[in-house]
């Protein structure tokens, strides 16, 4: 089956500083990828939608100069958080879809970033 | 604006007792819907698809047009049926909007 992978699953970094989240489709090539946020308790909120090749496209309310997106092939796209702040402290999800299946979206594991 | 509202946080059945998961949604145009599980330490997946008309794992979900309502069925309830429960509609370009999920708890 279709795997995407999360890079890293955990990370703490400190006020101010930049952190980078990895998404990966380990076994097909993802002609889109999306990122979401989740808070605890609460359902998947969707940041951007990214093509391979092409700028993102952010959800109202999204700062993407705060976001960084990068979709640079068709198996990768990362998540930059930029001067973090503790309040941008969230799990964030990333998902991948395919050619073969275009509706169906396959879900990284998540990453949980901590901001001190 | 589209939303999509799933009723109950939490819900609980014995094992054996049919089940029922709300979800109500508001979308312009013709949305595909879906419904999303995610089972205790396991990342999201796929359950089934409307347009699909399959039946997964027991489960099967009815789109209602005049009540724009997708409940998800499932006529006994099996323990292994416990995980998070997600109403997702999508519109163009495969976003999803997800509900705000319902956990499923069944009891022994």
């Amino acid at each position: 089956g279709a795997v995407v992978s999360q890079h890293p699953s955990r990370v703490i970094c400190k006020s101010g500083t930049s952190v980078k989240i990895e998404c990966r489709s380990l076994d097909f090539q993802a002609t889109t990828m999306f990122w979401y946020r989740q808070f605890p308790k609460q359902s998947l909120m969707l940041m951007a939608t990214s093509n391979e090749g092409s700028k993102a496209t952010y959800e109202q309310g999204v700062e993407k100069d705060k976001f960084l997106i990068n979709h640079a092939s068709l198996t990768l796209s990362t998540l930059t958080v930029t001067s973090a702040h503790p309040e941008d402290s969230s799990f964030y999800i990333c998902s991948a879809i395919g050619s073969a299946i275009p509706y169906e979206q396959y879900f990284g594991p998540g990453t949980r970033l901590t901001v001190t | 604006a589209q939303r999509v509202t799933q009723p109950e946080k939490l819900l609980s059945v014995f094992k054996g007792a049919p089940v029922e998961l709300k979800c109500n949604y508001s979308y312009s145009g013709s949305p595909e819907l879906f419904w999303y599980v995610q089972y205790s330490r396991q990342r999201l997946q796929l359950l089934l698809r409307h347009i699909s008309r399959e039946s997964i794992k027991g489960f099967t979900a009815d789109l209602n047009k005049g009540e724009t309502s997708f409940h998800l069925k499932k006529p006994f309830a099996q323990e292994e049926d416990s995980a998070m429960y997600y109403c997702a509609p999508t519109g163009g370009g495969n976003k999803l909007t997800f509900g705000t999920g319902t956990q499923l708890k069944v009891e022994l």
